[in-house]
């Protein structure tokens, strides 16, 4: 069975700490994506790698930044939390072809 | 660029009763398109595409979808809700972009309540 990790389901951080949001996936997937969903604006991309080492922005980059050091794993990264990061991250994998994205269980970040 | 409008934020109907969920989207360039589902404190699970072929697309549990390129629409349609279909849907189009990166726009989501 296909499988996406997130490290955390809920996470509580203070302004200005930096912040780590780690996703595992073992279907040896290539591309991999960061999302934030909030109420009303659906899923906005974050920044998306297709390899190892390799990333790309996506809508909304400013404030993270992302690392992809092994195949499998991808990082996201809060330099300095501030409370409109407050949201929920969704982690995402695929492979090449249209098969679709798979998906983490989210992990709801709480900025205070 | 490509987006994706649903046009509906909330549904409520319901159990037993039919539903269409509507998704518009505008793209130019070759038309991937998808439903997910998200059930409550989960991520989002695939329920069907349309990559190509037949414009009538069945999914899991019960849902198809049509596509129809004249109008830019994809709704995703359900003959007999469930209590168990409440949910968030999300209709999404693949972007342009590295070949087979499959980047995704989606829409704002569809609340679905299925009353009993």
């Amino acid at each position: 069975d296909v499988k996406v990790t997130q490290s955390s389901r809920y996470l509580v951080k203070r302004t200005g700490e930096k912040v780590f949001l780690e996703c595992v996936q073992d279907m040896d997937h290539e591309n991999m994506f960061w999302y934030r969903q909030d109420p009303g604006l659906g899923l906005r991309l974050i920044y998306f790698s297709y390899d190892v080492k390799m990333k790309e922005k996506g809508d909304i980059p400013e404030g993270y930044s992302v690392s992809r050091e092994k195949k499998e794993r991808f990082s996201l990264i809060l330099e300095s939390a501030s409370t409109n990061q407050t949201s929920m991250y969704l982690c995402a994998s695929s492979g090449t072809g249209d098969r679709g994205q798979y998906f983490g269980p989210g992990t709801r970040l709480t900025v205070t | 660029a490509q987006s994706v409008t649903q046009l509906d934020s909330q549904v409520p109907v319901f159990e037993e009763a039919p539903v269409e969920l509507r998704c518009n989207y505008s793209s130019s360039v070759s038309v991937y398109l998808f439903w997910y589902v998200q059930y409550p404190n989960q991520g989002l699970q695939l329920l069907l595409k349309y990559l190509s072929g037949s414009t009538l697309v069945k999914g899991i549990n019960g849902f198809e979808a049509e596509f129809n390129k004249s109008q830019t629409s994809f709704h995703l349609r359900k003959p007999s809700v469930h209590i168990s279909d409440t949910a968030e849907y999300f209709c999404a189009v693949r972007r342009g972009g590295i070949q087979g990166a499959q980047k995704l726009v989606f829409g704002q989501g569809t609340r679905l309540t299925i009353n009993p």
